[in-house]
């Protein structure tokens, strides 16, 4: 079976910090990882994407990767209050296919 | 450019009524169509995915069914629900390659 790891949080930031999403995969062959924000009561919504070691920066976004150690991490600098949400980690599976395994997410709180 | 409808956005039924969810897909052809649940505070846990008309794949054994009678509709169905049916119901959808999915607002089904 197919994991994605996340600790649950819930993490707590002040507003205007830097915010660090951590996320584990089993699946050493997988190729596309993406991360995706919940908020509360809504479907989950796309932010980043990343498919090769290193740093991918969108906005205040970063997205990193570490194929080696099966390692991805999402940074959201100059937190906000509106950045409260459940980050969703998804790996694709090696399959051939795209078939996501998703992670049970990260629940981060920016007090302002 | 491509949209997901999915309805209704809550249903409350009882135990051992039928169910019928459906879920749309606007501006592409052939998508692959996934449907997922998420329990209370749980994770994303895939249900069905397709990658054609007719054609279905079963993540889990379960009292639920999904069919694919046109390209861009995916429906999810059940005889009969149980209480342990309820939950947060999403549709997705992606096209070739791995760029990740689209989610649908999603369905909050309870069962009473």
């Amino acid at each position: 079976q197919k994991e994605v790891e996340q600790n649950s949080g819930p993490l707590s930031v002040p507003e205007g910090a830097i915010a660090s999403l951590n996320c584990t995969y089993s699946d050493r062959g997988s190729q596309s990882f993406f991360w995706y924000r919940q908020y509360s009561g809504k479907s989950p919504e796309l932010i980043m994407s990343i498919y090769s070691n290193g740093d991918k920066e969108d906005g205040r976004f970063t997205a990193q990767l570490n194929k080696a150690s099966q390692y991805v991490s999402l940074l959201i600098r100059d937190s906000q209050p509106s950045d409260s949400a459940t980050y969703l980690c998804a790996v694709n599976e090696n399959t051939g296919f795209q078939k996501l395994v998703f992670g049970t997410g990260t629940r981060l709180l920016v007090s302002p | 450019s491509q949209t997901i409808h999915q309805w209704p956005a809550t249903l409350v039924q009882p135990v051992g009524s039928p169910l019928s969810l459906e879920c749309t897909v606007e501006g592409t052809s052939n998508p692959n169509l996934y449907w997922y649940r998420q329990a209370a505070g749980r994770g994303l846990q895939l249900l069905f995915y397709s990658v054609g008309i007719g054609q279905i794949s079963s993540e889990v054994p379960q009292n639920l069914s999904a069919s694919r009678p046109q390209d861009r509709q995916f429906i999810l169905s059940s005889k009969k629900l149980l209480l342990s049916d309820s939950g947060f119901y999403l549709c997705a959808w992606s096209g070739t390659g791995y760029y990740g999915y689209t989610f649908g607002s999603g369905t909050r089904l309870t069962v009473v």
